[in-house]
């Protein structure tokens, strides 16, 4: 199946910095890219979806400035977190739609763990 | 909005044995995807089993079922005997098809599924 990595898998800040984390596909080319979040023994929820070459569609609720998301290429979309505080601490996973894939599946990545001193 | 429910928050069954996940779901729209997704304690997102809801029949993928049950909107997942390695978060998720394919996933809060051996 298709492959998607995210980097770093796991990181450590202090309040007030930014962070980024990418996602890569690694053996196909992701038109769309979706951003998740999931806090610890909850559910994953959908923060944004990455349009390559056009701006995220944020869901209601995600602040925009806050997570910046930019999707530069067909293989590669990074989520920043700006003015990073404590309770931005989660696990944040990405996932990728293969456009050629059958059932409209959406492969994710391993998730990144952020947390904020 | 779609929303998704899952009312076991955990399930366990005996090795070998066989154990069904509930998920109820809701929403206006006809044409739209159904999967259940395993989460180990790895955090790594796996596909189980996915429905296609203009399809009647039932997807089957080895040991994994699914009673799909559109006008009940009911999407529960069968594990057949049950083996250690199943044992996991398992996730009810929605997807809209709007045949642009940049929908994303609503989730349900998950079932923890215990195998005991």
């Amino acid at each position: 199946g298709a492959v998607v990595s995210q980097h770093p898998s796991r990181v450590i800040c202090k309040s007030g910095t930014s962070v980024k984390i990418e996602c890569r596909s690694l053996d196909f080319q992701a038109t769309t890219m979706f951003w998740y979040r999931q806090f610890p023994k909850q559910s994953l929820m959908l923060m944004a979806t990455s349009n390559e070459g056009s701006k995220a569609t944020y869901e209601q609720g995600v602040e925009k400035d806050k997570f910046l998301i930019n999707h530069a290429s067909l293989t590669l979309s990074t989520l920043t977190v700006t003015s990073a505080h404590p309770e931005d601490s989660s696990f944040y996973i990405c996932s990728a739609r293969d456009p050629g894939g059958a059932g409209d599946e959406q492969f994710f990545g391993p998730g990144t763990r952020l947390t904020v001193l | 909005a779609q929303t998704v429910t899952q009312s076991q928050p955990e399930m366990s069954v005996q090795e070998a044995e066989t154990v069904t996940l509930s998920c109820t779901y809701d929403t206006s729209e006809s044409d739209y995807y159904l999967f259940w997704y395993k989460q180990p304690p790895s955090r790594q997102m796996i596909l189980v089993i996915r429905q296609e809801a203009y399809k009647q029949q039932n997807a089957t993928e080895n040991r994994f079922s699914v009673n799909f049950q559109k006008a009940a909107k009911s999407f529960s997942l069968k594990i057949s005997d049950s083996q250690l390695g199943d044992a996991a978060m398992y996730f009810c998720a929605y997807k809209l098809n709007s045949g642009g394919g940049a929908d994303g996933l609503t989730f349900g809060k998950g079932t923890h599924l215990i195998i005991q051996p």
